[in-house]
């Protein structure tokens, strides 16, 4: 069983719709959660962090956490074309922050203008 | 400006070769990774540092061997290069004090063995 799953896609979304990512993790004392964004030829870029259950809003970013189903989503709102890129969901299995993640292959986005 | 830099952006060349990718970082950070992403996009750990240690070394060949001269420096040599260690290499840092904070990734190098 992989560590972090992700549906690989990819996901269209039409522009100005809700695209909506989900994740999850085999790890059952994972504590730390992390969405990034990687545009094709370019590095990972941190767009959401969360550590408790519930909700986290940034912008048009929610990322939603359920430790106890081993699950987390990243919701983005009123999609955009530069949405389109492939997003990573990481997880850190051994503890509280950042230090050894593991990542997910990650989820393809296009959005359709 | 660059946060993380890394050098070259790409390297070409043939098995049995040695080959070093250098990363910098003028963040102020005190903790270092090196990732391999393969075609597939996926991301893996290989190594880090938290002020010139070592604190994760994953199952990585030997023939990868990684050193940091400075907090601000950490390189990456692999010997004998294989077919197989063609991929996309991204040096980070991070602080981790207190453990939560961004890893901020470099450009990549694109490491194509012949």
């Amino acid at each position: 069983q992989k560590e972090v799953e992700q549906n690989s896609g990819p996901l269209s979304v039409p522009e100005g719709a809700i695209a909506s990512l989900n994740c999850t993790y085999s790890d059952r004392g994972s504590q730390s959660f992390f969405w990034y964004r990687q545009y094709s030829g370019k590095s990972p870029e941190l767009i959401m962090s969360i550590y408790s259950n519930g909700d986290k809003e940034d912008g048009r970013f929610t990322a939603q956490l359920n430790k106890a189903s081993q699950y987390v989503s990243l919701l983005i709102r009123d999609s955009q074309p530069s949405d389109s890129a492939t997003y990573l969901c990481a997880v850190n299995p051994i503890g509280f922050g950042n230090e050894k993640l593991t990542f997910g292959t990650g989820t393809r986005l296009t959005i359709i203008p | 400006d660059t946060a993380v830099s890394q050098t070259p952006k790409y390297l070409v060349t043939q098995m049995g070769n040695d080959k070093s990718i250098k990363c910098e970082q003028n963040l102020g950070h005190d903790t270092m990774y090196w990732y391999k992403q393969d075609s597939k996009k996926f991301l893996k750990i290989m190594f880090s540092y938290n002020n010139k240690e070592l604190i994760i070394n994953e199952t990585v060949p030997n023939r990868f061997s990684p050193k940091s001269p400075d907090k601000a420096h950490l390189n990456l040599h692999i010997n004998s290069l294989e077919l197989g260690d063609s991929a996309v290499y991204f040096c980070a840092s991070s602080h981790l004090r207190g453990g939560i904070d961004t890893q901020y990734f470099g450009p990549g190098t694109r490491l194509t063995v012949l």
